[in-house]
C-alpha cells in the first residue's frame, strides 16, 4: 500500500538556520502530497500541498517541490524562527481525493534563539 | 476562523473500560473522520462518516470501535473495552467535501492513556 517516510527527529536548529526535512513516498498512480504542522497544544494544520509533478507548494516561507523521479517532497525553509517550533507531518492522498490521508511519523523541530 | 473542538484533551482510563471521545466538527461540514497516532508512530486513518453512516474504515477500526453523530453537532468515537494498545492521540477532522484531503480541518486531539 501507499506509504510515507520522513526523517527521524528531533531536529534542533538555531534561529535563522536553513531547514530541510526529508520526505519520500511510495504510491501507485500520482498522489497529492501535503505537509501538515502541529504547533504545541493545537491540531494538525495544512501547511502546503502539491498535486502534480514539479509543482511547488509554499506557505509562510516554507517550500516543497513534488519530485516524481525521486518520489520526494522535502520541506525547506531558508531561515527558521523560534515560532516554527512544531511537529511537521508529510502526507499523501490519492490524486482523485477519494482516499484517506497517509501520514509519515512526524518530525519534531525545535528552534532556539 | 472555524475550528474543530475535541474533548477531553486528555483521558486516562482503566483497561477494559469504555471511553467516548467527543468532537464538534465545523458546523457546515458534512464529512467527518477519526485518525489516531500511537506515540512515536504514524498518524493512521480509522474511519470516515458521511450522511449518518460509515463511508470507509481501516482494518484498525474493528468491532470494539464505533462512531456516532447523536445530535447533529457532536461526532463521537466509542471504544467499547479499551486495551493498553489503544493508548494514542486521537484526532477528529471534518471537511465540506469528500474523503480526500482538500479542506480537512483537524482538532487538537485527545490523548488517551489506558492503564
Amino acid at each position: 500500500g501507499d506509504s510515507v517516510t520522513q526523517m527521524e527527529g528531533p531536529v534542533t536548529l538555531s534561529e535563522e538556520a536553513f531547514l530541510t526535512i526529508n520526505c519520500t513516498y511510495t504510491a501507485t498512480g500520482y498522489p497529492s502530497l501535503f505537509w501538515y504542522v502541529q504547533y504545541p497544544g493545537e491540531g494538525l494544520q495544512l501547511l502546503l500541498k502539491a498535486t502534480k509533478a514539479d509543482d511547488k507548494g509554499s506557505n509562510k516561507g516554507f517550500e516543497a517541490t513534488y519530485r516524481k523521479e525521486t518520489t520526494s517532497f522535502h520541506l525547506e525553509k531558508g531561515s527558521v524562527q523560534v515560532s516554527d517550533s512544531a511537529v511537521y507531518f508529510c502526507a499523501l492522498s490519492d490524486h482523485s481525493g477519494n482516499t484517506p490521508l497517509v501520514f509519515g511519523k512526524g518530525t519534531r523541530l525545535s528552534v532556539i534563539a | 476562523e472555524p475550528e474543530v473542538t475535541q474533548t477531553p484533551s486528555h483521558q486516562v482510563t482503566q483497561m477494559g473500560q469504555e471511553v467516548i471521545l467527543r468532537c464538534v466538527p465545523i458546523s457546515n461540514h458534512l464529512y467527518f473522520y477519526w485518525y489516531r497516532q500511537i506515540l512515536g508512530q504514524k498518524v493512521e486513518f480509522l474511519v470516515s462518516f458521511y450522511n449518518n453512516e460509515i463511508s470507509e474504515k481501516s482494518e484498525i477500526f474493528d468491532d470494539q470501535f464505533s462512531v456516532e453523530r447523536p445530535d447533529g453537532s457532536n461526532f463521537t468515537l466509542k471504544i467499547r473495552s479499551t486495551k493498553l494498545e489503544d493508548s494514542a492521540m486521537y484526532f477528529c477532522a471534518s471537511s465540506s467535501r469528500g474523503i480526500g484531503a482538500q479542506g480537512y480541518t483537524f482538532g487538537s486531539g485527545t490523548r488517551l492513556t489506558v492503564v
